[in-house]
C-alpha cells in the first residue's frame, strides 16, 4: 500500500523560504508525477505543480518565480520550496501521487497534509 | 487557466435522498483522444481529498455504485443514488486537460 507522508517545519516568518519533503513509502518512484497541492484554511485547492520521476518539473504560472520541487529517487523523496513568503502562503500542503497514463490522469495517493502558518 | 464553477456551494440532503452537483469549465474538457479529463473528489473534514470519478465517468476502485459522474465538453454532474452519512464532505470537480490543473471551488454536502 502506497503511504505519503510530509515533514518540515510548520512555522515561517514572512520573507523567508517554505520547505516541505514528502516521503513515498511501499511504492515506486519510477512512472508518476510527484505533485503539491495546497489549500488555505476554509478554502479550495490549488495545484502548487509537479515533478516527473526523471525530474521534469511544471509549475502554476501564478507561483512559478517562488517555486522549486526537487526529487531525491533514492530516498524516495521530494521536496518543495516556496521563497519570499506571505501570510497568503499559510495553507495545509499535500503532496500526492499523479498517476498519468494514456488512459487516465488522477491523483490516486495523498499525504494526509501539512498546515504550514507564515507568521512573524 | 481554466475555470471549474461549481453548483451549488452548499447541498443540504436528507440521507435517502439524490444528490446531483454540477461542474462547469471556461473551455472543454474532450480531448481528441476522445476522454473528458475531469474528475471528482471528496474530501471529509479533516481529511485529503479522495478520488471518486475519474474521466468523468468512471468510478474509481472502492468507491460505491451509488456515485456517478456525466456530461462531456464542458458540461458535468455527479450524482449521488442515495445519500448515507458517511457521504458528507465537500467535492471538487478538477480538470486534467492541460497545465495548470485547476478545481472548482467545492460544493458542501451536509447531511440533514
Amino acid at each position: 500500500q502506497v503511504q505519503l507522508q510530509e515533514s518540515g517545519p510548520r512555522l515561517v516568518k514572512p520573507s523567508e523560504t517554505l520547505s516541505l519533503t514528502c516521503t513515498v513509502f511501499g511504492g515506486s518512484i519510477t512512472g508518476y508525477y510527484w505533485t503539491w497541492i495546497r489549500q488555505p484554511p476554509g478554502k479550495g485547492l490549488e495545484w502548487i505543480g509537479y515533478i516527473y520521476y526523471l525530474g521534469n518539473t511544471n509549475y502554476n504560472p501564478s507561483l512559478k518565480s517562488r517555486v522549486t520541487i526537487s526529487l531525491d529517487t533514492s530516498k524516495k523523496q521530494f521536496s518543495l520550496k516556496v521563497s519570499s513568503v506571505t501570510a497568503a502562503d499559510t495553507a495545509i500542503y499535500y503532496c500526492a501521487r499523479w498517476n498519468y497514463t494514456t488512459t487516465w490522469r488522477l491523483f490516486d495517493y495523498w499525504g494526509q497534509g501539512a498546515l504550514v502558518t507564515v507568521s512573524s | 487557466d481554466i475555470v471549474m464553477t461549481q453548483s451549488p456551494l452548499s447541498l443540504p440532503v436528507t440521507p435517502g435522498e439524490p444528490a446531483s452537483i454540477s461542474c462547469r469549465s471556461s473551455q472543454s474538457l474532450l480531448h481528441s483522444d476522445g476522454y473528458n479529463y475531469l474528475d471528482w473528489y471528496l474530501q471529509k473534514p479533516g481529511k485529503s481529498p479522495q478520488l471518486l470519478i475519474y474521466l468523468g465517468s468512471n468510478r474509481a476502485s472502492g468507491v460505491p455504485d451509488r456515485f456517478s459522474g456525466s456530461g462531456s465538453g464542458t458540461d458535468f454532474t455527479l450524482k449521488i443514488n442515495r445519500v448515507e452519512a458517511e457521504d458528507a464532505g465537500i467535492y471538487y470537480c478538477m480538470h486534467t486537460i492541460q497545465i495548470p490543473l485547476t478545481f472548482g471551488g467545492g460544493t458542501k454536502v451536509e447531511i440533514k
